[in-house]
């Protein structure tokens, strides 16, 4: 999975529960990204971040928050206020604005669940 | 909004085809594109790309073909196996400062033995 790690890769929640998602990457690289994917569709960018303490909202960042303190790090929060957060969540990373390449390179998900 | 979107939801093969998985995106000014793919319960995984300067881009057992004219782009892989077996996803990309990858929704691919 390209030096990305995120955890749990399954995780359970009740309804009005904050929840944590990690992502860690050593792979040097400066831009992280959230997506959520939901089954049979393409993934969705909630927040990027192109360098440490500076992020970007995504296409879908409502009810979602994230933090970027260190390089290697970029959690997510999903919170409450996000009205239907059960899907599969995926960290990336790239260098960002090598020529005209972005390649970004996923971690393995993290499958969350709304009970 | 621009999106990038795929002809065939699921593509059914025998061991030893060619498959050839397509898709179609809108936005003219997108110059860089991506193939991943995602095995079940999995993150993508980078497959090939090719700029908007290239018609063409050869890798091992694939090759991306690009037409700008109808902006159309496709993957085929050669000697499709079992191991193929997964969802296949375009990406685009536009080069306007930071970038962003614009995803389709994927093409499942099924390779029979």
């Amino acid at each position: 999975d390209g030096g990305i790690t995120q955890s749990p890769k399954y995780l359970f929640r009740k309804e009005g529960q904050n929840v944590t998602l990690s992502c860690e990457q050593n792979l040097n690289h400066d831009a992280m990204y959230w997506y959520r994917q939901d089954p049979g569709q393409g993934l969705r960018l909630i927040y990027y971040s192109q360098i440490v303490n500076d992020f970007q909202k995504g296409d879908i960042a409502e009810g979602y928050s994230v933090s970027r303190e260190k390089k290697e790090s970029f959690p997510l929060t999903v919170t409450s206020a996000q009205k239907n957060p059960t899907a599969f969540y995926l960290c990336a990373s790239s260098i960002p604005d090598r020529g005209s390449y972005n390649e970004q390179f996923f971690g393995p998900g993290t499958r969350l669940t709304v009970l | 909004g621009e999106s990038v979107g795929l002809h065939l939801p699921t593509l059914s093969v025998q061991e030893g085809d060619n498959s050839i998985i397509n898709c179609a995106y809108s936005n003219s000014a997108s110059d860089y594109f991506i193939w991943y793919k995602q095995e079940s319960g999995k993150g993508p995984q980078f497959i090939i790309d090719i700029r908007s300067n290239m018609d063409k881009r050869q890798g091992q057992r694939v090759t991306v073909l690009l037409n700008k004219t109808v902006k159309h782009l496709s993957l085929q892989i050669a000697a499709t196996q079992p191991g193929d077996s997964a969802v296949y996803f375009c990406a685009e990309s536009e080069n306007t400062g930071f970038q962003k990858l614009v995803f389709g929704t994927g093409t499942r691919l099924l390779v029979s033995p």
